[in-house]
Protein backbone atom coordinates (compact mmCIF):
# COMPACT_ATOMS: atom_id res chain seq x y z
CA UNK A 1 0.00 0.00 0.00
CA UNK A 2 1.28 3.70 -0.78
CA UNK A 3 1.54 5.33 2.66
CA UNK A 4 0.87 9.07 2.54
CA UNK A 5 2.19 11.60 4.85
CA UNK A 6 1.04 14.91 5.98
CA UNK A 7 2.76 17.72 7.78
CA UNK A 8 1.85 19.22 9.97
CA UNK A 9 -0.62 17.27 11.76
CA UNK A 10 -2.00 20.80 12.68
CA UNK A 11 -1.25 24.49 12.78
CA UNK A 12 -2.52 27.55 14.17
CA UNK A 13 -2.77 30.62 11.43
CA UNK A 14 -4.62 33.56 11.44
CA UNK A 15 -7.10 35.35 8.98
CA UNK A 16 -5.01 36.31 6.24
CA UNK A 17 -1.82 34.41 6.48
CA UNK A 18 -0.74 32.25 3.63
CA UNK A 19 -0.67 28.17 4.78
CA UNK A 20 1.03 25.61 3.65
CA UNK A 21 0.09 21.67 3.73
CA UNK A 22 2.74 19.13 2.41
CA UNK A 23 1.37 15.84 1.56
CA UNK A 24 4.38 12.94 1.06
CA UNK A 25 3.91 9.56 -0.60
CA UNK A 26 5.76 6.63 0.01
CA UNK A 27 6.19 6.13 -3.76
CA UNK A 28 5.94 8.36 -6.93
CA UNK A 29 2.19 8.82 -7.53
CA UNK A 30 2.86 11.34 -10.97
CA UNK A 31 0.14 13.53 -9.66
CA UNK A 32 -2.70 11.24 -9.49
CA UNK A 33 -3.33 13.36 -5.70
CA UNK A 34 -6.40 14.90 -4.16
CA UNK A 35 -7.18 17.20 -1.73
CA UNK A 36 -10.05 17.51 0.12
CA UNK A 37 -11.16 19.97 3.11
CA UNK A 38 -13.33 18.47 6.12
CA UNK A 39 -15.31 20.32 9.00
CA UNK A 40 -16.69 18.69 12.19
CA UNK A 41 -20.62 17.12 11.04
CA UNK A 42 -19.70 17.97 7.58
CA UNK A 43 -19.50 15.81 4.51
CA UNK A 44 -15.60 15.82 2.77
CA UNK A 45 -15.48 18.78 0.25
CA UNK A 46 -13.31 18.32 -2.77
CA UNK A 47 -11.19 20.90 -3.40
CA UNK A 48 -8.57 19.67 -5.54
CA UNK A 49 -7.44 16.98 -8.02
CA UNK A 50 -4.52 15.66 -10.19
CA UNK A 51 -2.47 17.83 -8.13
CA UNK A 52 -3.16 21.16 -9.41
CA UNK A 53 -7.03 20.87 -10.71
CA UNK A 54 -9.25 23.11 -9.20
CA UNK A 55 -12.54 21.66 -8.77
CA UNK A 56 -15.28 23.63 -10.04
CA UNK A 57 -16.68 26.65 -7.21
CA UNK A 58 -13.90 25.94 -4.84
CA UNK A 59 -12.21 30.17 -4.41
CA UNK A 60 -8.89 30.40 -6.03
CA UNK A 61 -7.24 31.04 -3.28
CA UNK A 62 -6.79 27.00 -2.95
CA UNK A 63 -4.06 26.06 -5.13
CA UNK A 64 -1.92 22.30 -5.64
CA UNK A 65 1.45 21.75 -6.63
CA UNK A 66 3.97 19.30 -6.97
CA UNK A 67 5.00 15.75 -8.18
CA UNK A 68 6.78 12.55 -8.06
CA UNK A 69 6.47 11.75 -4.27
CA UNK A 70 6.16 15.32 -2.89
CA UNK A 71 2.72 17.63 -3.19
CA UNK A 72 1.35 20.81 -1.53
CA UNK A 73 -1.94 22.44 -0.81
CA UNK A 74 -1.55 26.00 -0.44
CA UNK A 75 -3.92 28.84 0.60
CA UNK A 76 -2.95 32.14 0.11
CA UNK A 77 -4.97 34.33 2.38
CA UNK A 78 -6.83 32.27 5.43
CA UNK A 79 -10.34 33.14 5.50
CA UNK A 80 -12.65 32.65 8.75
CA UNK A 81 -14.77 29.47 6.52
CA UNK A 82 -11.03 28.04 5.78
CA UNK A 83 -11.09 26.15 9.74
CA UNK A 84 -10.68 22.73 9.05
CA UNK A 85 -8.85 19.63 8.40
CA UNK A 86 -7.39 18.96 4.96
CA UNK A 87 -6.46 15.14 3.84
CA UNK A 88 -4.64 14.39 0.38
CA UNK A 89 -5.13 10.81 -0.83
CA UNK A 90 -3.66 9.21 -3.46
CA UNK A 91 -5.50 7.70 -6.62
CA UNK A 92 -2.80 6.12 -8.26
CA UNK A 93 -3.32 2.23 -7.30
CA UNK A 94 -5.48 0.67 -4.46
CA UNK A 95 -6.12 1.15 -1.99
CA UNK A 96 -6.97 4.81 -2.25
CA UNK A 97 -4.92 5.86 1.17
CA UNK A 98 -5.65 9.15 2.65
CA UNK A 99 -3.16 11.09 4.66
CA UNK A 100 -3.74 11.23 8.85
CA UNK A 101 -5.15 14.97 8.25
CA UNK A 102 -3.99 18.50 8.90
CA UNK A 103 -6.00 20.28 11.30
CA UNK A 104 -5.86 24.30 10.53
CA UNK A 105 -7.09 26.09 13.78
CA UNK A 106 -7.76 29.27 14.46
CA UNK A 107 -4.59 31.41 16.26
CA UNK B 1 -28.91 18.42 -8.39
CA UNK B 2 -26.04 15.33 -7.53
CA UNK B 3 -27.29 13.70 -4.20
CA UNK B 4 -26.26 10.68 -2.34
CA UNK B 5 -28.99 10.12 0.76
CA UNK B 6 -27.60 7.42 2.81
CA UNK B 7 -29.62 5.41 5.65
CA UNK B 8 -30.14 5.81 8.92
CA UNK B 9 -27.84 5.54 11.83
CA UNK B 10 -27.59 1.99 13.64
CA UNK B 11 -26.11 0.70 16.85
CA UNK B 12 -24.88 -3.14 16.15
CA UNK B 13 -23.47 -5.14 18.81
CA UNK B 14 -19.95 -7.21 18.09
CA UNK B 15 -20.17 -10.24 15.56
CA UNK B 16 -23.19 -8.90 13.72
CA UNK B 17 -23.56 -6.98 10.46
CA UNK B 18 -24.54 -3.95 9.14
CA UNK B 19 -25.60 -2.95 5.93
CA UNK B 20 -25.43 0.95 4.99
CA UNK B 21 -27.53 1.91 2.04
CA UNK B 22 -26.52 5.18 -0.42
CA UNK B 23 -29.42 6.11 -2.79
CA UNK B 24 -28.28 7.73 -5.81
CA UNK B 25 -30.46 10.61 -7.93
CA UNK B 26 -29.26 13.73 -10.46
CA UNK B 27 -27.14 11.94 -12.61
CA UNK B 28 -26.93 8.35 -14.82
CA UNK B 29 -26.34 6.34 -11.53
CA UNK B 30 -23.99 3.52 -13.90
CA UNK B 31 -22.10 6.05 -15.35
CA UNK B 32 -19.86 6.90 -12.00
CA UNK B 33 -18.31 4.80 -9.28
CA UNK B 34 -19.48 4.54 -5.93
CA UNK B 35 -16.85 4.57 -3.42
CA UNK B 36 -17.08 4.06 0.54
CA UNK B 37 -15.28 5.76 3.19
CA UNK B 38 -15.22 5.76 6.93
CA UNK B 39 -13.81 8.32 10.29
CA UNK B 40 -13.79 6.67 12.79
CA UNK B 41 -14.49 8.81 16.05
CA UNK B 42 -11.31 11.21 16.50
CA UNK B 43 -9.32 9.42 13.06
CA UNK B 44 -8.90 10.40 9.45
CA UNK B 45 -10.69 9.08 6.67
CA UNK B 46 -10.38 5.51 5.50
CA UNK B 47 -11.03 4.56 2.22
CA UNK B 48 -12.92 1.26 1.77
CA UNK B 49 -13.33 0.34 -2.08
CA UNK B 50 -15.31 1.31 -4.71
CA UNK B 51 -18.23 -0.28 -6.75
CA UNK B 52 -18.42 0.15 -10.35
CA UNK B 53 -22.95 0.34 -10.39
CA UNK B 54 -22.47 -0.40 -14.50
CA UNK B 55 -20.98 -4.12 -14.00
CA UNK B 56 -21.48 -4.81 -10.30
CA UNK B 57 -17.61 -4.82 -10.25
CA UNK B 58 -15.94 -4.16 -7.04
CA UNK B 59 -12.38 -3.38 -5.13
CA UNK B 60 -11.82 -3.47 -1.79
CA UNK B 61 -8.88 -2.42 0.94
CA UNK B 62 -7.60 -5.61 1.61
CA UNK B 63 -7.73 -4.62 4.99
CA UNK B 64 -11.84 -5.14 4.51
CA UNK B 65 -11.43 -8.23 2.21
CA UNK B 66 -13.35 -11.02 3.29
CA UNK B 67 -16.14 -8.73 5.85
CA UNK B 68 -17.07 -6.28 3.04
CA UNK B 69 -19.39 -7.12 0.38
CA UNK B 70 -20.64 -3.98 -1.99
CA UNK B 71 -23.48 -4.34 -4.08
CA UNK B 72 -26.16 -2.18 -6.13
CA UNK B 73 -29.57 -2.05 -7.60
CA UNK B 74 -29.78 -0.35 -10.31
CA UNK B 75 -33.70 -0.28 -10.81
CA UNK B 76 -33.59 1.86 -7.81
CA UNK B 77 -30.14 3.50 -8.39
CA UNK B 78 -29.17 2.98 -4.82
CA UNK B 79 -25.67 1.37 -3.97
CA UNK B 80 -25.32 -1.20 -0.53
CA UNK B 81 -22.27 -1.48 1.89
CA UNK B 82 -22.30 -4.74 4.05
CA UNK B 83 -19.86 -4.95 6.32
CA UNK B 84 -20.07 -8.39 8.69
CA UNK B 85 -17.73 -9.75 11.87
CA UNK B 86 -18.51 -5.89 13.46
CA UNK B 87 -15.65 -5.68 15.83
CA UNK B 88 -15.89 -2.34 18.45
CA UNK B 89 -13.25 -0.25 15.98
CA UNK B 90 -15.65 -0.33 13.28
CA UNK B 91 -17.70 1.90 15.16
CA UNK B 92 -17.73 4.58 12.37
CA UNK B 93 -19.55 7.11 10.48
CA UNK B 94 -19.56 5.36 7.03
CA UNK B 95 -19.53 7.88 3.23
CA UNK B 96 -20.46 6.66 0.38
CA UNK B 97 -19.14 9.27 -2.42
CA UNK B 98 -19.18 9.48 -6.25
CA UNK B 99 -16.08 9.02 -8.09
CA UNK B 100 -15.78 11.56 -11.32
CA UNK B 101 -13.30 9.85 -12.58
CA UNK B 102 -11.97 6.31 -13.45
CA UNK B 103 -8.16 7.77 -13.78
CA UNK B 104 -7.97 10.25 -10.73
CA UNK B 105 -11.18 8.78 -8.78
CA UNK B 106 -11.81 12.60 -7.18
CA UNK B 107 -15.11 11.78 -5.22
CA UNK B 108 -16.84 15.27 -5.93
CA UNK B 109 -20.62 14.43 -3.92
CA UNK B 110 -20.82 12.87 -0.90
CA UNK B 111 -23.31 11.56 0.80
CA UNK B 112 -24.55 13.01 4.43
CA UNK B 113 -22.88 9.64 6.72
CA UNK B 114 -24.04 7.18 8.56
CA UNK B 115 -23.18 6.35 11.92
CA UNK B 116 -22.40 2.87 12.88
CA UNK B 117 -21.90 2.26 16.73
CA UNK B 118 -20.74 -0.98 17.51
CA UNK B 119 -21.67 -1.72 21.21
CA UNK B 120 -22.45 -4.45 23.35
Amino acid sequence: DIQMTQSPSSLSASVGDRVTITCRASQNIIRYLNWYQKKPGQDPKLLMYAASSLEGGVPSRFSGSGSGTDYTLTISSLQPEDFATYYCQQSFSTPLTFGGGTKVEIK
Amino acid sequence: QVQLVQSGAEVKEPGASVKVSCKASGYTFTDYYLHWVRQAPGQGLEWMGWINPNSGGTKSAQKFQGRVTMTRDTSINTAYMDLSRLRSDDTAVYYCARGRSTMNHQADFWGQGTLVTVSS
